[in-house]
């Protein structure tokens, strides 16, 4: 079967770093992406990893590691505005997207 | 760029009424589109996903016949509920990708409750 594993839900303090992990095993691999989504909103698109390494995007990064079906989204300088569930989503070879159940994230001033 | 739409954002209707959804890409041919439903507190589930001018293809447990997909052009995708039943109620995404991009581009939802 396919599934992606991210934690339910992480706290963290305004204007720290938090750590987001997600693993997966989908029937092959055409990328990996992180969504915010706040309450009763449509997802919004974060980031796009298709090869191993870190990408930087102001204060969010991705990483993907391939071979270890591993990837983390790290939030620094956390705002409270960045209170919102975040899901990871994996691109299988037809061209969905696997989705994980996303990880709440509560930021405490 | 990449703007998609939905209309409507909220609907409410009775218990066996038909609701239609519209799902637009304003500033983009999508070339393929995909319905996700969301109930509270869950994440994201794959309904189907469809092509320009051809039938969609639904995801298992989706009810083909009660969950009607129209792709009939590169930028407009209808999902009708048939026969709505409370259990129906739940919010109601739409996402497009145009023949390049990696991306998908969601609209707003719409929220939907069947009394």
């Amino acid at each position: 079967g396919q599934n992606i594993d991210q934690p339910t839900e992480m706290t963290a303090t305004e204007g720290a770093i938090v750590q987001i992990n997600c693993t997966y095993q989908t029937s092959g691999f055409n990328g990996l992406f992180w969504y915010q989504q706040h309450a009763g909103e449509a997802p919004t698109f974060l980031s796009y990893n298709v090869l191993d390494g870190l990408e930087e995007k102001g204060r969010f990064s991705s990483f993907l590691s391939r071979s270890k079906g591993y990837s983390y989204l790290l939030l620094k300088e956390l705002q409270m505005k960045d209170s919102a569930s975040y899901l990871c989503a994996v691109e299988n070879s037809n061209y969905q997207l696997i989705w994980g159940a996303g990880t709440k994230l509560i930021i405490k001033p | 760029g990449a703007v998609v739409s939905q209309h409507p954002s909220r609907v409410i209707c009775k218990s066996g009424t038909s609701v239609k959804i519209e799902c637009r890409s304003l500033d983009f041919q999508a070339t393929t589109m995909f319905w996700y439903r969301q109930f509270p507190k869950q994440s994201l589930m794959l309904m189907a996903t469809s092509n320009e001018g051809s039938k969609a293809t639904y995801e298992q447990g989706v009810e083909k016949d009660k969950f009607l997909i129209n792709h009939a052009s590169l930028t407009l995708s209808t999902l009708t509920v048939t026969s709505a039943h409370p259990e129906d109620s739940s919010f109601y995404i739409c996402s497009a990708r145009g023949h390049r991009d990696y991306e998908q581009y969601f609209g707003p939802g719409t929220r939907l409750t069947v009394t």
